[in-house]
């Protein structure tokens, strides 16, 4: 089936800093992919969309100045978190749909990030 | 406003049937998903329900009705592995593509 891959899987910081987060979708070309971030025991919530060559569309609430997307290829999409603060610390979480995949987001395995 | 109702936790006996069910008020409907999701874990896709009726997959069946916002998911023949966080997803209309409305999560515990 389709695999989507993250890199780090965990990333400890110092406040100020900056992370990136790669998603890469393997064995497939994805039309558009999704990043979200889960706190614990609440539900995924959607940062941000984001199609290969344009801009991402944020959703509202979500800084696009602080969480940082580019999306340079069809199987490859980064998230920036930049000055990253304490409150920044959550499970970040990619998903894509792919050409011929149908409705089904493929979601990574996810990057715990931790802002000391 | 966008809504997803489901219970918060639930436990269940293996070998045992289990229904986790779902209530939903969006702006739009275009399929509802399930996930089932380990801790720490990222989820992993179960069912895909567009059309009113049952969607039978192995141990996993997914119900919905459009005309009362609900939709269940039905687990047989309960496993200790089936212990996880299921998750119910709407897809709206509009918006940003694809875009994945989340319940909360009902995290099931099995018991032996």
């Amino acid at each position: 089936g389709a695999v989507v891959s993250q890199h780090p899987s965990r990333v400890i910081c110092k406040s100020g800093t900056s992370v990136k987060i790669e998603c890469r979708s393997l064995d497939f070309q994805a039309t558009t992919m999704f990043w979200y971030r889960q706190f614990p025991k609440q539900s995924l919530m959607l940062m941000a969309t984001s199609n290969e060559g344009s801009k991402a569309t944020y959703e509202q609430g979500v800084e696009k100045d602080k969480f940082l997307i580019n999306h340079a290829s069809l199987t490859l999409s980064t998230l920036t978190v930049t000055s990253a603060h304490p409150e920044d610390s959550s499970f970040y979480i990619c998903s894509a749909r792919f050409l011929l995949g149908g409705e089904t987001q493929y979601f990574g395995p996810g990057t715990r990030l931790l802002v000391l | 406003g966008q809504n997803i109702d489901q219970p918060t936790e639930m436990t269940a006996t293996e070998g045992a049937i289990v229904q986790i069910n779902c209530t939903y008020q969006t702006s739009g409907f275009n399929g509802l998903f399930w996930y089932q999701q380990h801790a720490g874990e990222a989820p992993t896709f179960l069912s895909y329900n567009v059309l009113d009726g049952l969607e039978e997959k192995g141990r996993f069946s997914s119900f919905l009705s459009r005309s009362k916002g609900y939709s269940y998911l039905l687990l047989k023949e309960l496993q200790m592995k089936d212990s996880a966080s299921y998750l119910c997803a709407v897809r709206v209309v509009g918006g940003s593509q694809g875009n994945l409305i989340f319940g909360k999560g009902t995290k099931l515990s099995v018991k032996p």
